[in-house]
């Protein structure tokens, strides 16, 4: 079963750096770009970056270029998406999600992991 | 501001039939770019109900249907049900901003 699993909740203070992950499984890891999905608590969906694991080239979105660093690591299957320094603003729910089609970035999403939140409050 | 316009709501009694746009530009739905559509519960991920602007997954009621034309999309249910109720997505890409994967603001679809 092609599938996308994400690393539990996390509640952090403002300033604190934080790393969630997605694990993938039951497909070719190396061939599909991975998204991942920003929603803030009763908002919509936004796009923020992706990675593709073949040759770990990445993609942001003007929105969060520089906020944010999307890494993956083969060996394991696992993407990864980091903050240096966490803002009360970074409080939502995050998805990663993977394309339909191989190599293309733009197509739809038709997995998707079970989303990590993530709670930013001193 | 989304780059994609959606209806904040949208709403309709059983039966009836609804339709949500997804308004773009030159730069994305304009240059060609598929359109996709989601579904999305409250506390649950999204789920691709449309693909390829008319493309139904496996398993998606053909009551769900998709288009697309110039800038603009539609996603149209007819048969309307309660179970329909959901928050509505629509995806495409834009050429314009540093080559990035767009979603519209999102319809949040009530059944009477």
């Amino acid at each position: 079963e092609v599938q996308l699993v994400q690393s539990g909740a996390e509640v952090k203070k403002p300033g604190e750096s934080l790393k969630i992950s997605c694990k993938a499984s039951g497909y070719r890891f190396s061939h599909y770009w991975i998204a991942w999905v920003r929603q803030m608590p009763g908002k919509g969906l936004e796009w923020m970056g992706a990675i593709y694991p073949g040759d770990s080239g990445t993609r942001y979105s003007p929105s969060f270029q520089g906020q944010v660093t999307i890494s993956v690591d083969k060996s394991i299957s696992t993407a990864y998406l980091q903050w240096n320094s966490l803002k009360a603003s970074d409080t939502a729910l995050y998805y990663c999600a993977r394309p339909t089609t191989i190599i293309v970035l733009e197509d739809a999403f038709n997995i998707w992991g079970q989303g990590t939140v993530v709670t930013v409050s001193s | 501001q989304s780059v994609l316009t959606q209806p904040p709501s949208v709403s309709g009694a059983p039966g009836q039939r609804v339709t949500i746009s997804c308004t773009g530009g030159s730069s994305n739905i304009g240059a060609g770019y598929d359109v996709h559509w989601y579904q999305q519960f409250p506390g649950t991920a999204p789920k691709l109900l449309i693909s390829g602007n008319s493309n139904r997954p496996s398993g998606v009621p053909d009551r769900f249907s998709g288009s697309k034309s110039g800038t603009s999309a539609s996603l149209a249910i007819t048969g309307l049900q309660a179970e329909d109720e959901a928050a509505y997505y629509c995806q495409s890409y834009d050429s314009s901003l540093s080559d990035s994967v767009v979603f519209g603001g999102g319809t949040k679809l009530t059944v009477l």
